[in-house]
C-alpha cells in the first residue's frame, strides 16, 4: 500500500514565524502536491512538483514556497505565517506513468495565532 | 478548461436506503474522473475512477459510479447506506487532452450524513 506521511497532525504557530510542513511518500512516485482545505472551498492547489527539483505554482501560491530535493520528500514552507493561513494542509503523491489517482497524507491542521 | 460541480453541499439518507452523491463535469476531451472520501480529521482516500471502458465503475466499500457522457455526470452510488459511510465526498476530473496538464480539479465536496 502507498503510504504518505506528514510531519505533524496538529501545529500551532505564531504570526510571522517560518513554518515547515514535511511530506514523505514511500512508493517512488514522481508527482507530489500540496493543497489547503477550507470549509466551503474544497481543495485548492498550492504547489505541484513533477519530479525532483521541479515545481509549478498552483492556484494559491502566494505566501508559500516549496522544496523537492529528494524524490520521496516534498516540503511546504510558509515564509512568514499569517492568521489567514490557518487551515488544513494536505499532501498527495501520484505515479507519473499512470497519472491516475492521488494518494493523500492524513493532513496537518495548522493554526496561526 | 476543466471544471467539476457537486451541486449538493449535504446529502441525508437513512441507513439501509440507497444513496446518490452527484457530480457533473466539464472538459474539452474525454475525462478521467475520480471519487475520494474523507473521514473526519483524515486525508482523502481514493474510492474509484473512470478512465475508459465500462460506464459503471465499482470501487471500495461497495460504492459504484456511473459515467454518463451525454449528461456529463459521474454520480456516486451505493445500494444500501451504512452509518459508517457518513463522510465528506469529493469528485475530481482531469482532462488528459489538455496540453500536458496533469493536475486534476476537485469539487467542493458533499457531506453525506447517514441516519440510523
Amino acid at each position: 500500500d502507498v503510504k504518505v506521511t506528514q510531519s505533524s497532525r496538529y501545529l500551532v504557530k505564531r504570526t510571522g514565524e517560518k513554518v515547515f510542513l514535511e511530506c514523505v511518500q514511500d512508493m517512488d512516485h514522481e508527482n507530489m502536491f500540496w493543497y489547503r482545505q477550507d470549509p466551503g472551498l474544497g481543495l485548492r492547489l498550492i504547489y505541484f512538483s513533477y519530479d525532483v527539483k521541479m515545481k509549478e505554482k498552483g492556484d494559491i501560491p502566494e505566501g508559500y514556497s516549496v522544496s523537492r530535493e529528494k524524490k520521496e520528500r516534498f516540503s511546504l514552507i510558509l515564509e512568514s505565517a499569517s492568521t489567514n493561513q490557518t487551515s488544513m494542509y494536505l499532501c498527495a503523491s501520484r505515479s507519473y506513468s499512470t497519472s491516475y489517482e492521488q494518494y493523500f497524507g492524513p493532513g496537518t491542521r495548522l493554526t496561526v495565532t | 478548461a476543466q471544471s467539476v460541480a457537486q451541486p449538493e453541499d449535504q446529502v441525508n439518507v437513512a441507513e439501509g436506503n440507497p444513496l446518490t452523491v452527484k457530480c457533473t463535469y466539464s472538459v474539452s476531451g474525454n475525462p478521467y474522473l475520480f471519487w475520494y472520501v474523507q473521514y473526519p480529521n483524515r486525508g482523502l482516500q481514493f474510492l474509484l475512477k473512470y478512465i475508459t471502458g465500462d460506464n459503471l465503475v465499482k470501487g471500495s466499500y461497495g460504492f459504484e459510479a456511473e459515467f454518463n457522457k451525454s449528461q456529463t455526470s459521474f454520480h456516486l452510488k451505493k445500494p444500501s447506506a451504512l452509518v459508517s459511510d457518513s463522510a465528506l465526498y469529493f469528485c475530481a476530473v482531469r482532462d488528459p487532452s489538455s496540453g500536458g496538464s496533469y493536475i486534476p480539479t476537485f469539487g467542493r465536496g458533499t457531506s453525506l450524513i447517514v441516519h440510523p
